[in-house]
């Protein structure tokens, strides 16, 4: 089976900050990694998969990279918008996900 | 564009069943793996059970086996869970899923 870690579990940040989410594969998936937000109560969105190709309609301040078994999701300026959790998942050996990010107000 | 309806969820008693339904369109179905994941109040994703192409494989996560049976019919696009025996621990909604997930899930509540 192969295991998802996501780091941190929490991130406090402000307004217009870069934030970056990173998950680690516990063996190499190459890109077959999707990245969600999910908002309470909401079911997740997908932003982007194959490690770096956002959705449509998903705003370009964020972006991912990485491949093999380090990945990083990143956001350019935090908007009010984005607090969020956010999961990564691997779609390589069925479906695996992380732990999730929670994304809060500092 | 992909689209998963997911419903059949409700409250049911410890021990009783529910079948959970998920229409797909958008994609050729009968040339994907489906599966069904979870996520309890508050908690992370979870897969709970997968289906190949045709139908022959089946695989579920250790916590639902001999409970849960996944099934699926082509030719009407549709993907299903079987859930028996449930518990309070089963308590969560439910996403059907591809690759990706792609629906609103559908909530089951195992509550005396």
């Amino acid at each position: 089976d192969i295991q998802m870690t996501q780091s941190p579990s929490t991130l406090s940040a402000s307004i217009g900050d870069r934030v970056t989410i990173t998950c680690r594969a516990s063996q190499n998936i190459s890109s077959w990694l999707a990245w969600y937000q999910q908002k309470p109560g909401k079911a997740p969105k997908l932003l982007m998969s194959k490690a770096s190709t956002l959705e449509s309609g998903v705003p370009s301040r964020f972006s991912g990279s990485g491949s093999g078994t380090e990945f990083t999701l990143a956001i350019s300026s935090l908007q009010p918008d984005d607090f969020a959790t956010y999961y990564c998942q691997q779609y390589l050996n069925f479906l695996t996900f992380g732990g999730g990010t929670n994304v809060e107000i500092k | 564009e992909v689209q998963l309806v997911e419903s059949g969820g409700g409250l049911v008693q410890p021990g009783g069943s529910l079948r959970l339904s998920c229409a797909a369109s958008g994609f050729i179905f009968d040339t994907y793996w489906m599966y069904w994941v979870r996520q309890a109040p508050g908690k992370g994703l979870e897969w709970v059970a997968t289906i190949n192409q045709g139908g022959s494989e089946k695989l579920y996560v250790d916590s639902v086996k001999g409970r849960f049976a996944i099934f699926r019919d082509n030719g009407k696009n549709s993907v299903h869970l079987q859930m028996d025996s449930l518990r309070a621990e089963d308590t969560a909604v439910y996403y059907c899923a591809t690759w990706r997930l792609g629906g609103q899930g559908t909530m089951v509540t195992v509550s005396s």
